[in-house]
């Protein structure tokens, strides 16, 4: 199983939007509603923001948003702030053999 | 609230062996199901298997197969990840994380490093 491909950064001034694809395929986030996001600053573990494509776990802000078409999915982050600097991950479902898919990961810079 | 709590870090030299160990607390393992996630320096996140207790069993990502054993001990409510034949690359932080709902991790352990080194 591959990993599922994100660009390596992507920059915004504060008070920006800004979007994080996650590309893969039909065995992993085209073919299940299972993608989640994961937010790692320097030093800590992840932690999740987004799941099911698109909800989000108590006390994460509604800055963050996730979608998916097709094969790929995304994350929003409206009102960028200096906080929101950290890389991001995308994971799905691949199925039973193979069932956690990790992205390669997004640096997100707050210019 | 569940805690995953991990043994401390390790050096170990090439062709050796390695146990990590995880403890839950505020739950019991019987009901959850956990996994092993690893983050090399500078890298991004791999999963390596995980075990559930449902089945009693884990599973592994083919490529840690026969090299990455996860056995849990459900009456200290521990996990333990051992992992043969270390190289350099095997070098890399190691969380345990629980497995919520809809396949996502939503509990981290506070990593457990590991080196590599002659």
């Amino acid at each position: 199983q591959s990993a599922l491909t994100q660009p390596a950064s992507v920059s915004g001034s504060p008070g920006q939007s800004i979007t994080v694809s996650c590309a893969g395929t039909t065995n992993d986030v085209g073919g299940y509603n299972l993608v989640s996001w994961y937010q790692q600053h320097p030093g800590t573990v992840p932690k999740l923001i987004i799941y099911e494509n698109n909800k989000r776990p108590s006390g994460v802000s509604n800055r963050f948003s996730g979608s998916k078409s097709g094969n790929r999915a995304s994350l929003t982050i409206s009102g960028l702030q200096a906080d929101d600097e950290a890389d991001y991950y995308c994971s799905s479902y691949g199925g039973s053999s193979f069932p956690y898919v990790f992205g390669t990961g997004t640096k997100v810079t707050v210019l | 609230q569940v805690q995953l709590t991990q043994s401390g870090a390790e050096v170990k030299k090439p062709g050796s062996s390695v146990k990590v160990s995880c403890k839950a607390s505020g739950g019991t393992l019987n009901i959850y199901s956990i996994s092993w996630v690893r983050q090399g320096p500078g890298q991004g996140l791999e999963w390596m298997g995980g075990f559930n207790p449902m089945f009693g069993a884990a599973t592994y990502s083919q490529k840690f197969q026969g090299r990455v054993t996860i056995i849990a001990d459900e009456s200290t409510s521990t996990v333990n990840m051992e992992m043969s034949s270390l190289t350099f690359d095997d070098t890399a932080m190691y969380y345990c994380v629980r497995e919520g709902s809809s396949w996502t991790f939503d509990h981290w352990g506070q990593g457990s490093l590991v080196t590599v080194s002659s």
